[in-house]
């Protein structure tokens, strides 16, 4: 069975400072990764998603970047933290779309605190 | 234009009671999918169910329902006999063959009070 893992699962970082958030899915290959983001009440925003190494599109500019070094492997990062980058970021993987259908499983989640 | 809209943003109802989380969406593919996850106060948000627009079959699984209109554009989830542990906050998403993006509707929180 397919497995997804997000590290850390916490973590409180000063305005400024880079941030490296990890995300691993174990039990398949090639699959379609996603990066969201969600502020305290809110709804989902996708940020990045990922069809394959190193191919990364981003949906929305900010100061975030992702990238995808290996098949199962996909991680965000920013050089400088901003006070707007605090919320709770969740990956998740998908299989190759098969006619539209595109379930998304998704990771325990990372809670971003920029004070 | 692809659109999912959840317009309740909070239930609360006391244990037992059903209830019927209501999404409506709106694509001009015709081939399509719809989603219901929950997000319990842990934060991961868990799958529940996928449907295709060609399938509009009602499903039943334990005290959950889905009832997929095509001609109201409509998705809607029950819970019968709503338990604590249903409380949670439900998303409702679309996904056209066009993009296969997931488009997302905002949510609903579902409070169940004991």
């Amino acid at each position: 069975s397919q497995t997804i893992h997000q590290w850390p699962a916490t973590l409180v970082q000063p305005v400024g400072s880079p941030l490296s958030l990890e995300c691993t899915v174990e039990g398949t290959s090639n699959p379609n990764l996603y990066w969201y983001r969600q502020a305290a009440g809110r709804g989902l925003q996708l940020l990045f998603y990922s069809v394959g190494i190193g191919q990364i599109s981003s949906e929305v500019p900010q100061n975030l970047s992702a990238s995808r070094p290996q098949d199962r492997q996909f991680i965000l990062s920013s050089k400088k933290l901003l006070l707007s980058d605090s919320g709770f970021y969740l990956c998740a993987w998908s299989p190759l779309p098969r006619s539209g259908s595109n379930e998304q499983y998704f990771g325990p989640g990372t809670r971003l605190t920029v004070t | 234009a692809q659109k999912v809209t959840q317009a309740q943003t909070e239930i609360s109802v006391v244990e037992k009671e059903d209830v019927t989380l209501d999404c409506v969406y709106e694509t001009r593919d015709t081939t399509y999918y719809l989603f219901w996850y929950k997000q319990p106060p842990s934060g991961e948000l868990v799958f529940l169910i996928r449907r295709n627009s060609f399938d509009e079959q009602n499903e039943i699984s334990g005290r959950y329902s889905w009832n997929f209109q095509k001609s109201t554009s409509s998705f809607n989830f029950t819970i019968t006999a709503s338990q604590v542990v249903d409380s949670a906050v439900y998303f409702c998403a679309l996904s056209a063959a066009s993009n296969y993006q997931l488009i997302w509707g905002a949510g609903t929180k579902l409070i169940i009070k004991p």
